[in-house]
């Protein structure tokens, strides 16, 4: 059971480059999220999907896109990237099950935009 | 939209000192607040939950405490020990299936031996 897994872990991207960081779960879970978290300013929600084919923006969906196609998989796709977009990305998983509240987050993935 | 507010950015403490972090919520309808330890190049993990029906909740050295009239709830760490050293979080969400968290930004504690 590996849980939440993401690639790559390291990323450096030049200025209006496109990449896709890669999300896949393996423990059946019904909703899964992207956060990124800069310095300081704690984790902020970019899409969450409640299943497959079913995506909606979170606090910060500017420049991103995603999509749901099956339950394992929710890659974050940046078209354009910008330097803004320089962070550490995480991707999450949670049961549908009403109790169960808790997020199981992937190791990470760092992204620079130079 | 929910904001929640964590209080301080940083903590610095000696070790076996106990340490205090607060956070304040403005959504009246939020029901569920985690707090997520982030260890250096690490991922956050869940290390305690309180639900809004419980006033207190204790795990061995850690304990929450929630008061939903004033919407602010506090994460108590006791006997401190260098392990302890990382970034908390706390959060807070409707508590259902469709529900997202919300975090505060967060609070580097340092223990020093």
């Amino acid at each position: 059971n590996a849980g939440v897994t993401q690639t790559p872990k390291f990323r450096i991207l030049k200025i209006g480059q496109s990449m896709t960081l890669q999300c896949t779960q393996d423990m059946n879970h019904n909703y899964m999220y992207w956060y990124r978290q800069d310095p300081g300013m704690g984790l902020k929600l970019i899409y969450y999907s409640v299943g497959a084919g079913i995506t909606d923006k979170g606090e910060v969906p500017n420049g991103y896109n995603v999509s749901r196609s099956t339950t394992e998989d929710f890659p974050l796709r940046l078209e354009l990237a910008a330097p803004s977009q320089t962070s550490v990305y995480f991707c999450a998983s949670k049961d549908r099950d009403i109790g169960a509240n808790v997020l199981t987050f992937g190791a990470g993935s760092r992204l620079t935009v130079l | 939209g929910e904001n929640v507010e964590q209080h301080p950015s940083t903590l610095s403490v000696q070790e076996g000192d106990s340490a205090v972090i607060k956070c304040t919520y403005s959504d009246s309808a939020s029901n569920y607040f985690p707090w997520y330890k982030q260890e250096l190049g690490k991922r956050p993990q869940l290390i305690i939950d309180i639900r809004s029906n419980v006033g207190e909740k204790k795990d061995q050295r850690i304990a929450v405490t929630l008061n939903k009239t004033a919407k602010h709830f506090s994460l108590h760490i006791t006997e401190t020990q260098p392990e302890d050293s990382a970034v908390y979080f706390c959060a807070a969400s409707t508590g259902s299936g469709y529900s997202t968290l919300t975090f505060g930004k967060g609070t580097m504690l340092l223990v020093s031996p």
